[in-house]
């Protein structure tokens, strides 16, 4: 068990709505980072926080936001779902920005 | 641009053969190499951070080192249960892919 939290493990949805999927990091740790992964695909990088404040920002589609709230926990959230946001999505969280990230067993998204 | 490419995409063993899985990365202002395991629909399970060229770890049957432009994740008579992808990731100074930068991993399978 890394100690990072991600609900729901698993979520079905319709194409068009809206989700959030919720992320409680490791005890003490102020970075989060959130990870989408396709069937086969490698991790591609959404974005990070620390403490708060966006600190990177990767591919993440404009139909997704997230936020990081004062108890560090973070939400990412996905709206008008299309078949291919399908994916497995991961949340993450180190320490500070330069010490390992312990990731959490992830929310599998399944769009129909 | 920062990069970390691995090699070999997969790698079939028997049980007892050794070998290496290959990490070689381009990034200015290295700040840590990570070592994950994946097993399928489950999370990146955190294994090594090495940070210094020339540094090393070990843990149970695996053993990670670091050069100033690669790293290598040594499998010593490998168990079947070593089975799982393994993924290399390397901090830099953060940008469109974070501060974190993932490989698309090398999937290991050991056979009895």
């Amino acid at each position: 068990d890394s100690g990072v939290t991600q609900t729901p493990k698993h979520l079905i949805t319709a194409t068009g709505q809206r989700v959030t999927l919720r992320c409680s990091p490791r005890s003490g740790d102020l970075s989060v980072y959130w990870y989408q992964q396709s069937l086969d695909q490698g991790l591609q990088f959404l974005i990070q926080y620390y403490n708060g404040e966006e600190r990177a920002k990767g591919n993440i589609l404009e139909r997704f936001s997230a936020q990081q709230f004062p108890d560090l926990h973070s939400e990412l959230n996905l709206s008008s779902l299309e078949l291919g946001d399908s994916a497995l999505y991961f949340c993450a969280s180190s320490q500070t920005v330069n010490t390992e990230a312990f990731f959490g067993q992830g929310t599998r998204l399944t769009v129909v | 641009e920062d990069q970390v490419t691995q090699s070999p995409e997969a790698l079939r063993l028997q049980e007892g053969e050794s070998s290496s899985l290959n990490c070689s990365y381009t990034v200015s202002g290295l700040r840590g190499l990570f070592w994950y395991r994946q097993d399928p629909g489950k999370g990146p399970e955190f294994l090594f951070t090495l940070y210094s060229a020339g540094e090393e770890k070990e843990k149970e049957r695996l053993k990670a080192t670091l050069t100033k432009k690669e790293s290598f994740l040594h499998i010593t008579a490998p168990k079947p249960e070593d089975s799982a992808t393994y993924l290399c990731a390397v901090r830099a100074p953060g940008g469109s892919q974070g501060n974190l930068i993932f490989g698309k991993g090398t999937k290991l399978s050991v056979k009895p």
